[in-house]
């Protein structure tokens, strides 16, 4: 079992749309939870971090994470062209420790 | 923000050639550095944790006399990826984490396209 999972998409959407990113992870002392948006050719930009149970909202962006269930959600409201991207969900298992990433989503947002 | 700055953008060498890439934090100090490797369509696998004054921890199935790590300083380290060959080919990312008054949330390099051919 991959210590962090998600769907490989790709995940399309029409523009104006939610797109809705699931990622479940493997080791319940997980404490921190990321959401990085990779373009093609480059490196991984931080869109959203999460610590605690419940929603983060941030813009367009709203962030779910239920421990109990070992899944975090990304929720992108109003979905753009721009959007368009891979979507990597990343898990913390303990301060200072290492940042292990799941697979990466593809979303396509189309006009 | 913090910045890491990580050259060069993309080598193209070949093989048996070393090729050396650098990471740079520009604003802060980065006890800790990470280095990532990335095939295509592929997520970043992590490599190596380099800490600043000490030696790499590699994961597993990394060889450590293939991809050398140095981090002498605390704003500078570096991967020298040695006698390359064309399955060494890949996108290699770092990354910084920032100090404890910055959350210390990680901070990725711009990558390394290195094309062995």
């Amino acid at each position: 079992q991959k210590e962090v999972e998600q769907n490989s998409g790709p995940l399309s959407v029409p523009e104006g749309a939610i797109a809705s990113l699931n990622c479940t992870y493997s080791d319940r002392v997980s404490q921190s939870f990321f959401w990085y948006r990779q373009y093609s050719g480059k490196s991984p930009e931080l869109i959203m971090s999460i610590y605690s149970n419940g929603d983060k909202e941030d813009g367009r962006f709203t962030a779910q994470l239920n421990k109990a269930s070992q899944y975090v959600s990304l929720l992108i409201r109003d979905s753009q062209p721009s959007d368009s991207a891979t979507y990597l969900c990343a898990v913390i298992k303990a301060a200072g420790n290492k940042l292990t990433f799941g697979g990466g989503t593809r979303v396509l947002v189309k006009p | 923000g913090a910045v890491v700055s990580q050259h060069p953008s993309r080598v193209i060498c070949k093989s048996g050639t070393s090729v050396k890439i650098e990471c740079r934090s520009l604003d802060f100090q980065a006890t800790t550095m990470f280095w990532y490797r990335q095939f295509p369509k592929q997520s970043l696998m992590l490599m190596a944790t380099s800490n600043e004054g000490s030696k790499a921890t590699y994961e597993q199935g990394v060889e450590k006399d293939k991809f050398l790590i140095n981090h002498a300083s605390l704003t500078l380290s570096t991967l020298t990826v040695t006698s390359a060959h064309p399955e060494d080919s890949s996108f290699y990312i770092c990354s910084a984490r920032g100090s404890p008054d910055r959350g210390e949330k990680l901070f990725f390099g711009s990558g390394t396209q290195l094309s062995v051919l």
